[in-house]
């Protein structure tokens, strides 16, 4: 089945800097990326995606990048927030419609003011 | 609009009590599944459902049962609750349209 690595496990920055999180998968059938933020105590909430046939989506100041040949795809926090604190995952499924998702193993980033 | 609603948010349970985890959507999705979270193992995938009676096992299916009369509803059942079953269940359906998951609050579950 697909398997997810996420890195790093924990990311540390400045308030103003930017954060990347590294996910690779490993089945080339994947197409379909999600990532997820989880604040403390809340269930994880969808903040971007990205399917196999676009390389780059931007969302204001997230974005996801991928690529395909090399089988990882990233996550881009620029002028990261106290409020981005938070854990994120990454995440990859294979077919159209209902799917279920493989997901990484999270990362903690934590924006100190 | 609810969105996925689990009930309770917290439960202690003693070795080989049972129970059922609530597990409710009200956006008419077809797709829901089970995860549990773990410390560093990120969310496992237990049972999903692609309708009503129709269920699968995900990852890590085993101590538990899942049951699909509804679209609405979508239980999670422990039968003989052990501690390796100490965790945070998520529930989640999926719009089978633009792929994108809900998931609820969570069920923190203690078995002593």
């Amino acid at each position: 089945g697909e398997n997810v690595e996420q890195h790093p496990s924990t990311l540390s920055v400045q308030e103003g800097d930017s954060a990347v999180i590294k996910c690779t998968y490993s089945d080339s059938a994947s197409n379909y990326f999600p990532w997820y933020k989880q604040e403390l105590g809340k269930g994880p909430q969808l903040i971007i995606d990205i399917r196999s046939n676009v390389g780059e989506k931007k969302d204001q100041r997230i974005a996801v990048t991928l690529n395909k040949t090399a089988k990882h795809f990233s996550l881009h926090i620029t002028e990261t927030q106290p409020e981005d604190s938070a854990v994120y995952f990454c995440a990859a499924s294979i077919g159209s419609g209902y799917s279920t998702l493989t997901f990484g193993k999270g990362t903690m980033l934590l924006v100190s003011p | 609009n609810a969105g996925v609603t689990q009930t309770p948010k917290f439960q202690v349970l003693k070795t080989g009590q049972s129970m059922t985890l609530q597990c409710a959507q009200d956006m008419n999705h077809e797709y829901m599944s089970w995860y549990r979270q773990d410390p560093g193992m990120g969310l496992r995938l237990i049972h999903y459902s692609v309708g009503a009676g129709i269920t699968d096992q995900g990852e890590v299916p085993n101590g538990y049962n899942v049951s699909r009369s509804t679209t609405e509803d979508f239980p999670l059942r422990l039968l003989s609750a052990a501690p390796s079953q100490t965790s945070v269940y998520f529930c989640a359906s999926q719009d089978g349209y633009n792929y994108g998951y809900t998931f609820g609050s969570g069920t923190r579950l203690t078995v002593v």
